[in-house]
């Protein structure tokens, strides 16, 4: 079974801090998401990669950066969070392009006071 | 993209078969229909796909109308352990980001 699995299931940080969320897969899949779950907004993509060092903005990049630097880790980065960035972050995988059986980790809760 | 239109909620017995509606009116000809459900407080879980034939898996089965205008997950039967939200998605032209909408949120009682 694919495997995704994400650094933290909660954390709390403080405005203006600078947060790494970190993602592995373990099925050499080559594209890579992180979406932010949100009640009432469904998921809402922010960014994904399809190759390592690749990276493609999503529908609300806004805020965040992230890194691909080996296929099986995909970072999103918080330069400097805000209190509106509170939410449920979810990283996915895929095997191809194009594919859409996305397999998903179990997400972070992160809060921002 | 080819948009979904799911009811907000529906109810189920346990040991029952849940029936979830899907309407994809303006899906193309080669575009599939993928469900996924989302447990509380868990990331989405992939359920099936298909295209144009009935499609089942050892979680659920997938039945598209012949016009492929709409299709219906049938769990053969509920446990409470399948109360979740369900999402129907139809592929994205993209072929990247996943079109989640509200989905149907499914109760299942004892």
């Amino acid at each position: 079974d694919v495997k995704v699995t994400q650094s933290s299931r909660y954390l709390v940080k403080r405005t203006g801090e600078k947060v790494f969320l970190e993602c592995v897969q373990d099925m050499d899949h080559e594209n890579m998401f992180w979406y932010r779950q949100d009640p009432g907004l469904g998921l809402r993509l922010i960014y994904f990669s399809y190759d390592v060092k690749m990276k493609e903005k999503g529908d609300i990049p806004e805020g965040y950066s992230v890194s691909r630097e080996k296929k099986e880790r995909f970072s999103l980065i918080l330069e400097s969070a805000s209190t509106n960035q509170t939410s449920m972050y979810l990283c996915a995988s895929s095997l191809v392009q194009g594919d859409t059986k996305q397999y998903f980790g179990p997400g972070t809760r992160l809060t921002v006071t | 993209d080819a948009k979904t239109t799911q009811p907000t909620s529906m109810d189920c017995a346990e040991g029952r078969a849940a029936n979830l509606p899907c309407n994809h009116s303006t899906i193309s000809g080669n575009e599939y229909v993928y469900w996924y459900r989302q447990i509380h407080s868990q990331g989405p879980q992939y359920i099936i796909h298909g295209l144009k034939n009935n499609e089942t898996n050892e979680m659920a089965s997938l039945i598209i109308t012949e016009d492929r205008k709409s299709s219906t997950l049938i769990l053969p039967h509920a446990t409470l352990r399948d109360t979740a939200v369900y999402y129907c998605i139809v592929d994205p032209p993209s072929g990247y980001a996943l079109n989640f909408g509200k989905g149907t949120s499914l109760l299942v009682t004892p």
